[in-house]
């Protein structure tokens, strides 16, 4: 059981370039969510999704584009990267909270990424 | 949009002092969850409280959660080297989203 698998561990992209990061999930867990980290930032959720083919904005969707076609996978897309977009990646999942008390995230290892 | 804040940013305490972290929300939450992550990991999941009120406890750490259900905080009584790391708090509102507060980053001195 891998619980959440982030690929790559470490990624540096030029400006202007794309990349995908993967997440993975082997819990059957219908929600899904990606948040990046800042210093003094804390973590701000990017995407979400509450079950495959399902998506939405968190607080900073932009510059990043998700997809959901299986419950098990839901990449992050950037389409063109710059330097603000360097940050550390996390994908979480859990079962999904509708209602009064959402059950909690299991998070992936995360991807530190640099943008140059 | 919904947005949580906590306080400190920072806390450096000697071993066996106590350690306080506050989380405010700017609307009222269903639930709110705290979360530990240690230097170079990722959050893990300590616990959740849903009621107005709540007070847990595990071990050396009590969680609250305000009466008006928009404030909440992590007590730990006499810190150890091991509690070192960063503590969240995240709430959910009305929607499907959990928003983590900004983090209070424990050090803690032999």
């Amino acid at each position: 059981n891998a619980g959440v698998t982030q690929t790559p561990k470490f990624q540096v992209l030029k400006t202007g370039q794309s990349m995908t990061l993967q997440c993975a999930q082997d819990m059957n867990h219908e929600y899904m969510s990606w948040y990046r980290q800042d210093p003094g930032m804390g973590l701000r959720l990017i995407h979400y999704s509450v079950g495959a083919g399902i998506t939405d904005q968190g607080e900073v969707p932009n510059g990043y584009n998700v997809s959901r076609s299986t419950t098990e996978d839901f990449p992050l897309r950037l389409l063109s990267a710059a330097p603000s977009q360097t940050s550390v990646y996390f994908c979480a999942s859990s079962y999904f909270f509708g209602g009064q008390k959402g059950p909690p995230l299991h998070f992936g290892n995360g991807t530190r990424l640099t943008v140059t | 949009g919904q947005q949580v804040m906590q306080i400190p940013q920072y806390q450096h305490v000697q071993e066996g002092e106590d350690f306080t972290t506050y989380c405010n929300s700017s609307t009222t939450l269903s639930n709110i969850q705290w979360y530990k992550q240690r230097p170079g990991g990722h959050p893990v999941f300590l616990i959740q409280l849903v009621k107005s009120g709540e007070v847990k406890k595990q071990k050396r750490l009590t969680f609250q959660f305000g009466e008006a259900k928009k404030n909440s905080s992590l007590h730990i009584t006499a810190t150890q080297t091991t509690d070192v790391g960063t503590y969240f708090c995240a709430g959910q509102g009305n929607t499907d989203k959990l928003i983590f507060g900004t983090g209070t980053r424990l050090q803690v001195f032999p």
